[in-house]
């Protein structure tokens, strides 16, 4: 049980529409992450936040954008997308100390 | 740089033949922790194990084990007497001491036929 939500399931949206990602988390760790996850490519970090108020870089950054307001919270967005942000999302939680990340069911979303 | 890489890109078996997934993993740190994950067709990403590179004790847990090897910087996984049911994707990934990101090689599809 991963203690950890994702909204929506899937998507399909146009190219240059705006795109909001909900993740949730109900088990109060401090940690969060977003990555994506592309046939051949494995997993990708794009953002990830250690605590509420901070964020950071992952590998993939570009053309995404998170926050951190609380705790439980870590949304990431689309500002204008792509097709080649078409992928499937995971959100993902961690206790500083613990080291294994649990993740979300995912989201499917397609940009054409 | 760390990189993990997983060259078998897809494996078929029978029902009841092991099989070894194999995972090997780059990185320049002397404490780090290497992690397997399975993908079911249904997509969730479930943890199966955590090691960190102080403790080269394989582990078994039921018809899975697995093989910790700093000399030849692997981490394998074996699946005793496979069921279609371990039909999955599997992944290996590798986090620094203090940092929690994961490295993630690029996964293996296990496909176990009756």
């Amino acid at each position: 049980i991963a203690g950890i939500t994702q909204a929506p399931t899937s998507q399909i949206l146009a190219a240059g529409r705006r795109m909001t990602l909900r993740c949730t988390q109900d088990m109060r760790h401090n940690a969060m992450y977003w990555y994506r996850q592309d046939l051949g490519l494995g997993l990708r970090l794009i953002h990830y936040s250690n605590t509420a108020g901070t964020t950071g870089k992952g590998e993939v950054p570009d053309g995404y954008s998170v926050s951190r307001a609380n705790t439980d919270d870590f949304p990431l967005t689309l500002a204008s997308a792509v097709p080649s942000q078409t992928s499937v999302y995971f959100c993902a939680r961690t206790r500083t100390g613990e080291e294994t990340q649990y993740f979300g069911p995912g989201t499917r979303l397609l940009v054409l | 740089a760390q990189k993990v890489t997983q060259a078998q890109t897809e494996i078929s078996v029978v029902e009841k033949e092991d099989v070894t997934l194999d995972c090997v993993y780059e990185t320049r740190d002397t404490t780090y922790y290497l992690f397997w994950y399975k993908q079911p067709p249904s997509g969730e990403l479930v943890f199966l194990i955590r090691r960190n590179s102080f403790d080269e004790q394989n582990e078994i847990s039921g018809r899975y084990s697995w093989n910790f090897q700093k000399s030849t910087s692997s981490f394998n996984f074996t699946i005793t007497a496979s069921q279609v049911v371990d039909s999955a994707v599997y992944f290996c990934a590798l986090s620094l001491f203090n940092t929690d990101k994961l490295i993630f090689g690029t996964g293996t599809r296990l496909q176990v036929f009756p």
